[in-house]
């Protein structure tokens, strides 16, 4: 079945970076865009950027711009994001989403990932 | 970039009973794309609705969305004990895609 599996959770000082994987399997790895949503605890929902599996062409929401990178590995069919120079601000679940090519709605989402930020 | 607006915040209501909920856009959604996500405690959101008012594949007949420009609606015909949760609306017709702060729809 389609799915996405994410990476298990982090604890991060602030200042240090993370890496959270996002493992597709179900489908077409290439045919599907996917972005990066994050949701800090108790908070709505918050879209970081989105990469082509394709190509590997990338583009941030303009609060990320310089701190985040998404990257991905067609071999394995995993979507990686990098985010860097942590605070305490980032402390979140972060989540990967696919969108279809007939629509650009999230129809799949992986599980999530507990990235926390602490001294 | 445009801002949503969901209202209420929180509804209290009975299984059984018929649920709405509201997005209001800060401009036009071009072509409707605007879609209802449901989250519950723990998991990921779940894609209800998308293009204002198309179903995802296996969501029940009792979820249906409507609306155009910049008003929109989620309406749940009969809640079932299943559908308390919170509900977010999103739209990706111009970047950046944002989303609503949320409904919660809790038992009255």
């Amino acid at each position: 079945q389609v799915q996405l599996v994410q990476s298990g959770a982090e604890v991060k000082k602030p200042g240090a970076s993370v890496k959270v994987s996002c493992k597709a399997s179900g489908y077409t790895f290439t045919s599907y865009y996917m972005h990066w949503v994050r949701q800090a605890p108790g908070q709505g929902l918050e879209w970081m950027g989105i990469i082509n599996p394709s190509g590997g062409s990338t583009s941030y929401a303009q609060k990320f711009q310089g701190r985040v990178t998404m990257t991905r590995d067609t071999s394995t069919s995993t979507v990686y994001m990098e985010l860097s120079s942590l605070r305490s601000e980032d402390t979140a679940v972060y989540y990967c989403a696919r969108v279809p090519p007939y629509d650009d709605a999230f129809d799949i989402w992986g599980q999530g990932t507990m990235v926390t930020v602490s001294s | 970039e445009i801002v949503l607006t969901q209202s209420p915040g929180t509804l209290s209501l009975s299984p059984g009973e018929r649920a709405t909920l509201s997005c209001r856009a800060s401009q036009s959604v071009s072509s409707s794309y605007l879609a209802w996500y449901q989250q519950k405690p723990g998991q990921a959101p779940r894609l209800l609705i998308y293009g204002a008012s198309s179903r995802a594949t296996g969501i029940p007949d009792r979820f249906s969305g409507s609306g155009s420009g910049t008003d929109f609606t989620l309406t749940i015909s009969r809640l079932e004990p299943e559908d308390f949760a919170v509900y977010y609306c999103q739209q990706y017709g111009s970047s950046p895609t944002t989303f609503g702060p949320g409904t919660k729809v809790d038992i009255k």
